[in-house]
Order: C-alpha cells, then structure tokens, then sequence
C-alpha cells in the first residue's frame, strides 16, 4: 500500500531537549515536504526537499532542521524545542513537486512542547 | 504572495442538505487547485483537483469548477452524508513556475458537521 509513514504519531516532551520526528514514503517520490497545522492558521510548510541531498527552507523554518540521505526518508529535527513549536506536524511526499501532482500526507505527529 | 481564502466554519448542516464551501485565491502564476478532507485523527487526502481554467474536478459527489475570471474553486456537494462530516481545505500551487518549490497553499479549513 502507497504511504506516507511518520513516527510518534503523539510526543510530549520538555523545553530543549533534542527529538526527531521520522517520516518514510514507499512511493519513490523525489519530492517530500513537511508543514505544520496550527489552529485558525491552516497548514504551513516548515521545509521541503526536491531529491536526495537537496533541502530548503519553506514559510516557517525557524527552529527546525532536516536532512535527506536517502530517498524514502525525510527527517524533521527539533534541536532545541520551544513550547511555540507544540503544534500538529504533517509530512508528504509528490512524485516531483510540480503544480499539477497531489501531495500524499502521513497521519500526523502531535507534539506537545512544555 | 499567493494566498487561498475560504469561508470560516464551522459549518453545520442536515443529511442530504446542499453544500457550498467557498475558496478564492490569489496567485502570481497558473496554480493548479486542490480540496483536500481531514477526517478526525487522520492525514489529509486529496478529495478533488484541477489543474487549468475551467477544469472541474470531481470525486465522491464533490464537485469544483476551476474560475479564472473570478479566481475560485468553491466545493460542492448535492447531498451530504453524516460521513462527511471533516475538514475540508482549499490549496494552490505553483510548482514548476518560475522556481517555486512545490508549496502547497493552504485556506485556513472549514469544519462541516452533519448531523442525521
């Protein structure tokens, strides 16, 4: 089955201490992205990467790193969390990010900052 | 910058009522339109799509018209179900034009609840 896969789908965790939030796709798509849901805000994009080894910023980028080492894989890091980064974080992946290709989405990672 | 703008939720409906969600947007380019529906606890999924003028897309009794001349793609539905109640977002993008990076855009959410 076609999937977007992100683990924890829950996290609470304290100020400044370091977590990962994973995400894997099976769909060998080049591009792969991450948001984050905020309510009465929508979604906004954190980062994106086009391929292997290429990562940039998107709207929100502040606090956040990613990496890209390998295709299926596109990591979300929190070095130092904040309680402003508590939120709902949805990663996806596209075939190659052009206009006209639908996004597919993971269920989400809860994180709770305190 | 681009933008996407729908009606604020939450909406609250009869079984079988009609539906009507509203999405304008704002875009520099030739975005292509998205709905895309979050059932409580999941991901979002694309519900629909239309990628040029006039292009209606349309997918478990939704339907979008892709309007240029008045730069929508409102959501419709004749007869809501008590299973659609969710959250139904309207998003752009501009991917491939002029080096954007494949952001999605999104509206802030309309919340539908049915009720039986």
């Amino acid at each position: 089955e076609a999937q977007v896969t992100q683990n924890p789908r829950y996290l609470i965790t304290v100020t400044g201490k370091k977590l990962t939030v994973t995400c894997s796709q099976n769909m060998n798509h080049e591009y792969m992205s991450w948001y984050r849901q905020d309510p009465g805000l929508g979604l906004r994009q954190i980062y994106y990467s086009m391929n292997v080894e290429v990562t940039d910023k998107g709207d929100v980028p502040e606090g956040y790193k990613v990496s890209r080492k390998e295709k299926r894989n596109f990591p979300l890091i929190l070095e130092s969390p904040s309680p402003n980064q508590t939120s709902l974080y949805f990663c996806a992946s596209s075939p190659t990010g052009f206009r006209n290709q639908p996004q597919h989405f993971g269920d989400g990672t809860r994180l709770s900052i305190l | 910058g681009d933008s996407v703008t729908q009606m604020e939720g939450p909406v609250t409906l009869s079984e079988e009522a009609f539906l009507t969600i509203n999405c304008t947007y704002t875009a520099t380019g030739y975005p292509s339109l998205f709905w895309y529906v979050q059932y409580p606890g999941e991901g979002l999924q694309l519900l629909l799509k239309a990628t040029k003028a006039d292009d209606k897309g349309s997918n478990k009794g939704f339907e979008a018209t892709y309007r240029k001349e008045t730069t929508s793609f409102h959501l419709e539905k004749g007869s809501v179900q008590v299973s659609d109640s969710a959250v139904y977002f309207c998003a752009l993008s501009e991917g491939g034009y002029g080096g954007s990076q494949g952001n999605l855009i999104f509206g802030k959410g309309t919340k539908l609840s049915v009720k039986p």
